[in-house]
């Protein structure tokens, strides 16, 4: 079965600091692409990173890096610099060969001013 | 550049009506999919279409249909509305030829069953 772990169902970091939310991921498959999605109170969905599980280079966006660790099925998301509108609920998500996507139950992130 | 438009954003139905959920994209996208977001249980895949005319069922089919008769839409279709059904609703798509293209979600729909 194709499974997406978010342990930490919620995290809060203070504004300035940096956080790290947790994602692990099960698939006998070796060729897949991994996500973070974010969704703020307006319910929106959107993209904050990808990764390609070929690559052993980390993607970073901006203030957004993730720690990818393909033996250990691993995909972890920091957040540097924290600011207000970071907070939201946050979604890994991987993409197998045929557009099959598998997401995780999430992680709602509070940024403490 | 509208991306994915989801329509409505808020409806209430009683038990046992039926209703339509309408989702359009513009971005000449092979694939759609509908989702259902609960509270703890992340995103389920109800429905999918990899293009017109071609459907399949996800993780969570059961009480809903859908069609795909062009490319730009994809309808989902509540026949008999049930408690379990309240939810938020979602409808995505994706380029089947790009791979790593990522899913573009329209807004949401937020389904209240009564």
């Amino acid at each position: 079965a194709q499974t997406v772990t978010q342990s930490q169902p919620e995290m809060s970091v203070q504004e300035a600091e940096t956080v790290t939310l947790s994602c692990t991921y099960d698939t006998s498959e070796s060729d897949y692409y991994l996500f973070w999605y974010k969704q703020p109170p307006s319910r929106q969905m959107i993209l904050v990173i990808r990764q390609e599980a070929y690559k052993q280079q980390n993607a970073t966006e901006n203030r957004f890096s993730v720690n990818f660790q393909k033996a250990a099925k691993s995909f972890s998301l920091k957040i540097s610099d924290s600011q207000l509108g970071d907070a939201a609920m946050y979604f890994c998500a991987y993409e197998l060969t045929g557009n099959q996507f598998y997401f995780g139950t999430g992680t709602s992130l509070t940024v403490i001013p | 550049n509208a991306g994915v438009t989801q329509t409505p954003k808020f409806q209430v139905l009683k038990t046992g009506q039926s209703m339509t959920l309408q989702c359009a994209q513009d971005m000449n996208h092979e694939y759609m999919s509908w989702y259902r977001q609960d509270p703890g249980m992340g995103l389920r895949l109800i429905h999918y279409s990899v293009g017109a005319g071609i459907t399949d069922q996800g993780e969570v089919p059961n009480g809903y249909n859908v069609s795909r008769s062009t490319t730009e839409d994809f309808p989902l279709r509540l026949l008999s509305a049930a408690p379990s059904q309240t939810s938020v609703y979602f409808c995505a798509s994706t380029s089947v030829s790009s791979y790593n293209s990522p899913l573009h979600f329209g807004n949401g729909t937020r389904l209240t069953v009564t």
